[in-house]
């Protein structure tokens, strides 16, 4: 089966410092990849998605960048964090081209201080 | 992918069933319409999808509407722990990417 995994659950980080969030999925192959953060209290807004490896689709601009290495690992990084980077960080990958349903990790909530 | 139209919030009595709407009148054929749940803190979950049939599975029921610029996902008998906000999403198939999430609605279930 597959599984998805997104560490770390929480980080606290001081303005400035660099970032670099991790996503594994696991038990799938070519699958699509998805960046999202959450602000306190608001919605989802997609920040980043990508169909295959070195593919990366940015959603809006901003501090952020996201790679993908190999075909099942997504990372989200910043030079320097900024205090509106703090949120609710969720990866999730969906199979392409597929009508099938998106699967999220548990997410890791950022704190920028 | 269309935009979708939902109440911001609702309340539920345990139990009882929830109905949540939502409205996709610039909804193409090839669209489908997803439903998602979040619950506090944690990330969003599946619950049904469809494309102009209505829909069951363990979770929930999904009607949509002859014309298919509505729907409503149904709770037939709500809990404590289904409080969340509940997302529709409407996206066609194939080799549409993109996914993108409005702002929900936020049921509370009240004992």
């Amino acid at each position: 089966s597959q599984t998805i995994h997104q560490w770390p659950a929480t980080l606290v980080q001081p303005v400035g410092s660099p970032l670099s969030l991790e996503c594994t999925v696991e038990g799938t192959s070519n699958p699509n990849l998805y960046w999202y953060r959450q602000a306190a209290g608001r919605g989802l807004q997609l920040l980043f998605y990508s169909v295959g490896i070195g593919q990366i689709s940015s959603e809006v601009p901003q501090n952020l960048s996201a790679s993908r290495p190999q075909d099942r690992q997504f990372i989200l990084s910043s030079k320097k964090l900024l205090l509106s980077d703090s949120g609710f960080y969720l990866c999730a990958w969906k199979q392409g081209s597929t009508n099938t349903e998106a699967f999220f990790g548990q997410g890791t909530r950022l704190t920028v201080v | 992918d269309a935009k979708t139209t939902q109440p911001p919030s609702m309340d539920c009595a345990e139990g009882r069933a929830a109905n949540l709407p939502c409205n996709h009148s610039t909804i193409s054929g090839n669209e489908y319409v997803y439903w998602y749940r979040q619950i506090h803190s944690q990330g969003p979950q599946y619950i049904i999808h469809g494309l102009k049939n209505n829909e069951t599975n363990e979770m929930a029921s999904l009607i949509i509407t002859e014309d298919r610029k509505s729907s409503t996902l149904i709770l037939p008998h709500a809990t404590l722990r289904d409080t969340a906000v509940y997302y529709c999403i409407v996206r066609a198939g194939g080799s549409n990417y993109k996914l993108t999430f409005g702002k929900g609605t936020l049921l509370t279930v009240n004992p």
